[in-house]
């Protein structure tokens, strides 16, 4: 699928172990966003990164990081696990030139015991 | 910051029945958009609203922009099994910034 794609698909952690979650666009958009999914908590932003360079805060980031490494990947780092960071994990940039029209990845699905 | 509150959470239907689901936002939206989250899928965005009063479908799917600019509602004509999934509203306050995702209502759809 051209558009958004994430890896790894699944992991699973132990808790204090680190990770990074990839994601890499093709739509040559210039924002790029990470969201965690919790049952009945709909989608929350965790980083966004409105260009090349740049890098914010969403709603939920504490305990991550991100990068983006250019303008085609934007990653998720996970310093430390901790089960409550048990999601899935879904990385986002515009289909279009509005921001608000976003294209999703598949999805991560990370379980930290 | 921003709440959207999303109803039903989940509903129950038989196939050939329509769906109607809403949501009502804390403040002033100038963007609405419904997405479906199909299982084990990421969401796919099905309409866009960006007016007040706005009508707009998608097939059998219309969604409208609530004339107050706090509210949106969604209508899914003659459901079928495959509108199965998480149905998700999303808004934005200004052009450009982030969206404010609801919790999402679960469909389910009888044969």
């Amino acid at each position: 699928n051209a558009g958004v794609t994430q890896t790894p698909k699944f992991q699973v952690l132990k808790t204090g172990q680190s990770m990074t979650l990839q994601c890499a666009q093709d739509m040559n958009h210039n924002s790029m966003y990470w969201y965690r999914q919790d049952p009945g908590m709909g989608l929350r932003l965790i980083y966004y990164s409105a260009s090349e360079g740049t890098t914010d805060k969403g709603e939920v980031p504490n305990g991550y990081n991100v990068s983006r490494l250019n303008k085609r990947e934007f990653s998720l780092r996970l310093e430390s696990a901790a089960p409550s960071q048990t999601s899935v994990y879904f990385c986002a940039s515009p289909l279009t030139g509005n921001t608000g029209e976003l294209f999703f990845g598949e999805g991560s699905r990370l379980t930290v015991l | 910051g921003q709440q959207l509150n999303q109803s039903p959470q989940s509903m129950f239907i038989q196939e050939g029945e329509d769906v109607s689901m809403n949501c009502t936002s804390s403040s002033i939206f100038n963007t609405w958009l419904w997405y479906k989250q199909d299982p084990g899928e990421g969401p796919v965005l099905l309409i866009a609203l960006y007016k007040a009063g706005e009508l707009t479908s998608n097939g059998r799917l219309t969604a409208q922009f609530g004339t107050t600019r706090k509210d949106s509602f969604l209508n899914i004509s003659a459901s079928i099994p495959s509108d199965v999934g998480i149905y998700f509203c999303a808004g934005s306050e200004t052009s450009g910034s982030r969206l404010t995702f609801g919790e999402g209502t679960q469909l389910t759809v009888n044969p």
